[in-house]
């Protein structure tokens, strides 16, 4: 099983500021030259959403402020500038191989 | 446009069997997968079980052993079954759309299933 291992567990930003989510794969998610990492928010009480797929594609609707990364297996979830509509938390997830696994997940507060 | 509601007994008792239906609208069974995610409170999402726009199927390999996934396509339904249930298995079971990259789209609002004699 491809293992994600996501830090920090909880975050503190100061409003407008930039908070930085990290997700690394225990190995490769690339297919054909595509990394199927994905990223969701879920805001308290709600389902998750789809924020990013394939590791930088924002899905619709979604605003530029949340953007992509990725660095030898170490991808990025950044968000700049934080809003308060923000505070959630926050899951990747791989598509590349099954069983579909996700990481453990990262609380997002306003400082 | 596109829905999925879930839907199930809310209550189960331990060592019983949960059926939950998945019903969707605004796609086709046949053109997109359909996976089950579940989320014990407070606690993170954990995959359980997709069928695949072909039929095909595929179970968290730590749950296989109990679980039955299918689709009635005339019906727009897809159907998961788990066999001697838990307390741990006490969560928010959700259905999920996905293409051919596996990510999950749209989200049903998922059902609150508690296991408790």
């Amino acid at each position: 099983n491809i293992v994600l291992t996501q830090s920090p567990a909880s975050l503190a930003v100061i409003l407008g500021q930039k908070a930085t989510i990290s997700c690394t794969a225990s190995e490769s998610v690339n297919k054909f030259g595509i990394n199927l990492m994905h990223w969701y928010q879920q805001k308290p009480g709600q389902l998750p959403k789809i924020l990013i797929y394939n590791e930088f594609s924002r899905a619709p609707g979604i605003p530029a402020r949340f953007s992509g990364d990725e660095a030898e297996l170490n991808f990025t979830l950044t968000i700049e500038p934080v809003e308060a509509d923000d505070v959630a938390t926050y899951y990747c997830q791989q598509g590349l191989t099954f069983p579909l696994t996700f990481g453990s997940g990262t609380k997002l507060e306003i400082k | 446009q596109v829905q999925l509601k879930e839907s199930g007994p809310g209550l189960v008792q331990p060592s019983r069997t949960l059926s939950l239906t998945c019903t969707v609208s605004g796609f086709s069974l046949t053109s997109y997968g359909v996976s089950w995610v579940r989320q014990p409170p407070g606690k993170g999402l954990e995959w359980i079980a997709a069928i695949w726009s072909g039929g095909s199927t595929d179970y968290n390999s730590a749950l296989k052993s109990r679980l039955s996934i299918s689709r009635d396509t005339s019906k727009s339904q897809v159907l998961l079954k788990m066999n001697s249930l838990q307390t741990e298995d006490t969560a928010m079971y959700f259905c999920a759309r996905s293409g051919y990259y596996w990510y999950f789209d749209f989200w049903g609002p998922g059902t609150m299933v508690t296991v408790s004699s």
